[in-house]
């Protein structure tokens, strides 16, 4: 069974300071990983898939196979960085989301 | 550019009542999605389909049902309302082939059951 946690429901920083949004996944085969991101009172879109490795509005994650890990990273948040962040496992035809994490950066 | 349009942004509905929802997408995508969105939760799987005419249950199918007769369009169906299914409703769609896999969400219906 494939499952992806992320393991801070809330997360809060100041403008300017690093942020990192952890995500951990559970998969028999090779893993394909995404982040979106929901900002309010928009629609989810991807923010950036880990086969890519891209860097998206400053953002990058990397995919740790070892640790099971494709943690979301920011050297300098800004505040239109607030928004809902889920980490996704493709499996098949499906994504698996994890619970997501609110991200707020204060002024 | 990708178009994921549902039937209703609000809905507002009674105990015990039939309730449809409705997806549309222009990308001729063969993948379509239906989840639930609730806060502490994230998103949930309640139904996809590969193709039409078919569908496969996916993580919380209980007291839902799909149809989808065209390609693009998808519609959730709730038998008969219950208050534990108020929660915002997402649409999205995908190709199957292709090396950037990507699911377009549409911009959700929030329902509530009274």
């Amino acid at each position: 069974a494939q499952r992806v946690t992320q393991p801070e429901k809330l997360l809060s920083v100041f403008k300017g300071a690093p942020v990192e949004l952890k995500c951990n996944y559970s998969y028999s085969g090779s893993p394909e990983l995404f982040w979106y991101v929901q900002y309010s009172r928009q629609r989810l879109q991807l923010l950036l898939r880990h086969i890519s490795r891209e860097s998206i509005k400053g953002f990058t994650a990397d995919l740790n196979k070892g640790e099971t890990s494709f943690h979301l990273k920011k050297p300098f948040a800004q505040e239109e960085d607030s928004a809902m962040y889920y980490c996704a496992l493709r499996g098949n035809y499906k994504l698996t989301f994890g619970k997501g994490t609110l991200l707020t950066v204060n002024p | 550019d990708v178009k994921v349009t549902q039937s209703s942004r609000y809905l507002v509905k009674r105990t015990g009542e039939k309730v449809f929802l409705e997806c549309v997408q222009d990308m001729d995508h063969e993948n379509m999605f239906w989840y639930r969105q609730d806060p502490g939760l994230g998103l949930r799987l309640i139904y996809f389909s590969y193709d039409v005419k078919m569908k496969e249950k996916g993580d919380i199918p209980e007291g839902y049902s799909v149809s989808r007769e065209k390609k693009e369009r998808f519609s959730l169906i709730l038998e008969s309302a219950s208050t534990n299914q108020t929660s915002m409703y997402l649409c999205a769609s995908s190709l199957t082939s292709g090396s950037t896999y990507e699911q377009y969400f549409g911009p959700g219906t929030r329902l509530t059951v009274t």
